[in-house]
């Protein structure tokens, strides 16, 4: 099946440091790519959907200035979470879609544990 | 608003038990149903089912789509202590630019 890679897969900074998390898909080129936030215990939350070339469209609630995303290419998506706070430690997951057949499949990368001290 | 609903939300059981977890959504334009297996990292990708493909099967894993009624099973069979994970069922309403979850349903399988 088609590979998402994510880095990191843990960091910890300080509070008030940005940090960039990669999104990349290794073997095929992805015109949407999605990132998502997920507390301990509780399902996937949706941030934003990002198309190549074009601004993330955010969902509700999620500060476009504080989670910055880029999609410069088909297979690399960015998200900086910039002057991180203790309240932005979580597990963030970005994904792909990719065709399998004629419909498409959401891949994941592995997640990256973010920990603001 | 397009919604998927999960059932049971969580389950309990011991080793060798056959399980089915339910998946049943209302969207606006299906696509595929999608069911995935999450442990301790990120959703890994178990079945996608369409009109096309309403039944697949893997090992002691199957799923069956019911479009008429709008839902999928996912069945787990002779249950081993690996299998313990978060089920998240997913439904494509945009192809492939929106993807719906439900909340998952925590299986865990005890010795």
């Amino acid at each position: 099946g088609a590979v998402v890679s994510q880095h990191p897969s843990w960091v910890i900074c300080k509070s008030g440091t940005s940090v960039k998390i990669e999104c990349r898909s290794l073997d095929f080129q992805a015109t949407t790519m999605f990132w998502y936030r997920q507390f301990p215990k509780q399902s996937l939350m949706l941030m934003a959907t990002s198309n190549e070339g074009s601004k993330a469209t955010y969902e509700q609630g999620v500060e476009k200035d504080k989670f910055l995303i880029n999609h410069a290419s088909l297979t690399l998506s960015t998200l900086t979470v910039t002057s991180a706070h203790p309240e932005d430690s979580s597990f963030y997951i970005c994904s792909a879609t990719g065709f399998s057949g004629s419909e498409n499949i959401q891949y994941f990368g592995a997640g990256t544990r973010l920990s603001v001290l | 608003e397009d919604k998927v609903v999960q059932s049971p939300l969580s389950l309990v059981v011991h080793e060798g038990d056959t399980v089915t977890l339910n998946c049943s959504y209302e969207v606006t334009n299906f696509r595929s149903l999608l069911w995935y297996k999450q442990e301790k990292k990120a959703p890994t990708f178990l079945f996608m089912l369409t009109s096309s493909g309403i039944e697949k099967k893997s090992g002691r894993l199957s799923s069956i789509l019911d479009k008429k009624e709008l839902s999928s099973i996912l069945n787990i069979t002779a249950t081993q202590t690996g299998d313990s994970a978060i089920y998240l069922c997913a439904v494509d309403n945009n192809y492939g630019q929106n993807f719906v979850f439900g909340p998952g349903t925590r299986l865990s399988v005890l010795p």
